[in-house]
């Protein structure tokens, strides 16, 4: 198995551009989700989804928008990127049971994109 | 407001050394874990407690639930180069379909040879 594979790794945008950042993983998990780690601010959750069709908004969701059609890929996407918008955005996923997040679940997590905006 | 406090922020030790890192919050959680997280990487899961009281043993890593479940901590004995990265502890509290797992903010471990 692959895990949880991000692309880009790195990424530039000028501020109003728009982007995907890409998530998939292979372990069948119903459940994956989007965070941004920004210096001292911890990891902090932007949107998940608990199968395919079923997303929701987490602590920091404005700016961003998420679809799940397949259970395999949940793709963030950045409508009009801000310079505060800069950060390292992770992918994570975890099996979940019957359209529910097991709290107890491993959460697998991605390598990372790296994003500016400049 | 953070949710949960994690300390020390930074730590600096030489190989060898003991260590202990805390995670604490007023809130109960219904389970925690802790992460590791390495420079251009992930975390990875490495422990998950869940009951109050409850002692893990990973290696030369033990954790510990606190009694009410509202605080952990992780000791490190005979700290290794190998040993430095990020600890996050990440808490979860019962909402149903609700997500609620919510990270600290991280403790920077450099253990030097």
């Amino acid at each position: 198995n692959a895990g949880v594979t991000q692309t880009p790794k790195f990424q530039v945008l000028k501020t109003g551009q728009s982007m995907t950042l890409q998530c998939a993983q292979d372990m069948n998990h119903e459940y994956m989700s989007w965070y941004r780690q920004d210096p001292g601010m911890g990891l902090r959750l932007i949107h998940y989804s608990v199968g395919a069709g079923i997303t929701d908004q987490g602590e920091v969701p404005n700016g961003y928008n998420v679809s799940r059609s397949t259970t395999e890929d949940f793709p963030l996407r950045l409508l009009s990127a801000a310079p505060s918008q800069t950060s390292v955005y992770f992918c994570a996923s975890s099996l979940g049971l019957a359209g529910r997040w097991v709290s107890t679940d491993t959460q697998y997590f991605g390598p990372g994109t790296r994003l500016t905006v400049l | 407001t953070q949710l949960l406090e994690q300390s020390p922020q930074f730590l600096s030790i030489q190989e060898g050394e003991n260590l202990t890192v805390y995670c604490n919050s007023s809130s109960v959680f219904s389970s925690l874990q802790w992460y590791r997280q390495e420079p251009g990487e992930g975390p990875v899961l490495l422990v998950t407690v869940v009951t109050g009281g409850e002692v893990k043993k990973l290696k030369r890593l033990t954790f510990q639930f606190g009694d009410a479940r509202k605080d952990s901590s992780l000791h490190i004995t005979a700290a290794q180069p190998g040993d430095t990265g990020l600890y996050l502890c990440a808490g979860a509290q019962s909402g149903g379909s609700n997500y609620k797992l919510t990270f600290g903010k991280g403790t920077l471990l450099t253990v030097n040879p």
